[in-house]
């Protein structure tokens, strides 16, 4: 069965900290992908990146940054140099590929990052 | 760019009342997914079309229903309604080429 387990409930950091939300998964599909969305206050869900299981290159956009381990099942998100502006609730998600049409993500409970001024 | 639509974005309705959502993909999306947010929680899929088709079921309750019109605009039908509906309600769209979901805005739905 598919799982995504997203263990820090909430972490609070003062503007310009690095932070790293992780986020582990389970799943026995061999081709599956892995997202994460940012929710801010506001309540809309902010698509942030997809990875395939295929690909464990690290990535980097900007200040944030995924690291993709397959050996740990761990696909993990840090923002480098926190803002105010990153405060929001970001939500890890899995998605098993079926061969063509887009799958139904299943959410880890989300981490409410908190980034104090 | 065109986004996902939702509407109403907020709507409040009475126990045993009953409620329509509706949701306009992002243009040539063949796939819309209907999340169910609860207070606090992650979101938990509902139901999926893929081309007018239901293509998966989740953890929707009998009083609810959806449909994807021939437009590709998708319904969500809710009656009975009881206290617990009480959430926020996200479609989603994606297409057919495994490309990421791309949600709307949400429709806040309060039960009293």
């Amino acid at each position: 069965a598919q799982k995504v387990t997203q263990a820090q409930t909430e972490i609070s950091v003062v503007e310009k900290e690095d932070v790293t939300l992780d986020c582990v998964y389970e799943t026995r599909d061999t081709t599956y992908y892995l997202f994460w969305y940012k929710q801010p206050p506001s309540g809309e869900l902010v698509f942030l990146i997809r990875r395939n299981s295929f690909d464990e290159q690290n990535e980097i956009s900007g200040r944030y940054s995924w690291n993709f381990q397959k050996s740990t099942s761990s696909f993990n998100f840090t923002i480098t140099a926190s803002q105010v502006v990153d405060s929001a609730v970001y939500f890890c998600a899995l998605s098993e590929a079926d061969g063509g049409a887009t799958n139904k993500l299943i959410f880890g409970t989300g981490t409410l990052l908190a980034v104090q001024p | 760019a065109a986004g996902v639509i939702q509407s109403p974005r907020h709507l409040i309705k009475e126990k045993r009342e009953t409620a329509t959502l509706k949701c306009y993909p992002i243009p040539r999306h063949d796939t819309v997914y209907w999340y169910q947010q609860g207070p606090g929680q992650d979101p938990q899929f509902l139901i999926s079309f893929y081309e007018k088709m239901q293509s998966d079921k989740g953890s929707i309750p009998d009083r609810f229903s959806a449909q994807q019109f021939s437009d590709y605009h998708s319904e969500l039908n809710m009656s009975s309604l009881e206290l617990g509906d009480s959430a926020l309600y996200f479609c989603a769209s994606g297409s057919s080429y495994n490309s990421p979901l791309h949600f709307g805005n949400g429709t806040r739905l309060t039960v009293t």
